[in-house]
């Protein structure tokens, strides 16, 4: 089992969708959790930390299910622009490595 | 601003040949790491380093090697013994102490080989 999953895609949704990624990891020890955005051939940028309690950014919300090992990205009111690739990146337990999924496409269409 | 900095932006290899991509931070962090892209994949990491002076080895670091003489700088050496060196090469940085240690990254490097 790889130690990040998620689901390529792609995930094709009209203007206004809501759109969610799901994200699994295998080591229970990990610690540290969070969602990039990576345009085409571009670096990837820093979406959202994802604490346990959940966390909110305008049209955007991150979820952590510590039982299950597996965090959660939810994106409301689609836009255009939000056609990107969605990285998901856990860091190894105690050890400050991050490990990246290799990412879900997302295309937002009019 | 403070922020990473990588050259070059394309990079050609020949056969048999090494090359070396830079990678320079001015954050004062004290992680640093280079990730291989390939077309359609996510982020393989390399090498990493957590300190001046050390480094250990990724997932993928065969064929490549580093060195990290001084806090700022990462560079990494492509070299003769990676057969499929053709890859969108990222640069990192991060805190390590503390939590929620989000890495900023390079604008990258695209190698192909000639």
């Amino acid at each position: 089992r790889k130690e990040v999953e998620q689901d390529p895609g792609p995930f094709n949704v009209p203007e206004g969708a809501t759109v969610a990624f799901n994200c699994t990891y295998s080591n229970s020890a990990s610690q540290s959790f969070f969602w990039y955005r990576q345009d085409c051939r571009k670096e990837p940028k820093l979406l959202m930390s994802v604490y346990s309690s959940g966390n909110e950014d305008g049209r955007f919300t991150a979820q952590l299910n510590r039982a299950s090992q597996y965090i959660s990205l939810l994106i409301r009111d689609s836009k255009l622009s939000d056609s990107a690739t969605y990285l998901c990146v856990v860091n190894k337990g105690g050890s400050y490595i991050p490990t990246f999924g290799r990412g879900t496409s997302l295309i937002v269409h009019p | 601003d403070g922020g990473i900095t990588q050259s070059p932006k394309y990079l050609f290899r020949k056969e048999g040949q090494n090359v070396t991509l830079s990678c320079e931070q001015n954050l004062n962090h004290d992680a640093m790491y280079w990730y291989r892209q390939d077309p359609g994949q996510g982020l393989r990491l390399i090498y990493y380093s957590q300190i001046v002076n050390d480094f250990q080895k990724g997932d993928i670091a065969e064929g490549y090697s580093v060195s990290r003489e001084k806090k700022e700088s990462f560079p990494l050496t492509v070299t003769s013994a990676q057969k499929n060196p053709t890859a969108f090469y990222l640069c990192a940085s991060s805190k390590i102490r503390g939590t929620n240690e989000k890495l900023f990254f390079g604008s990258g490097t695209q190698l192909s080989v000639l």
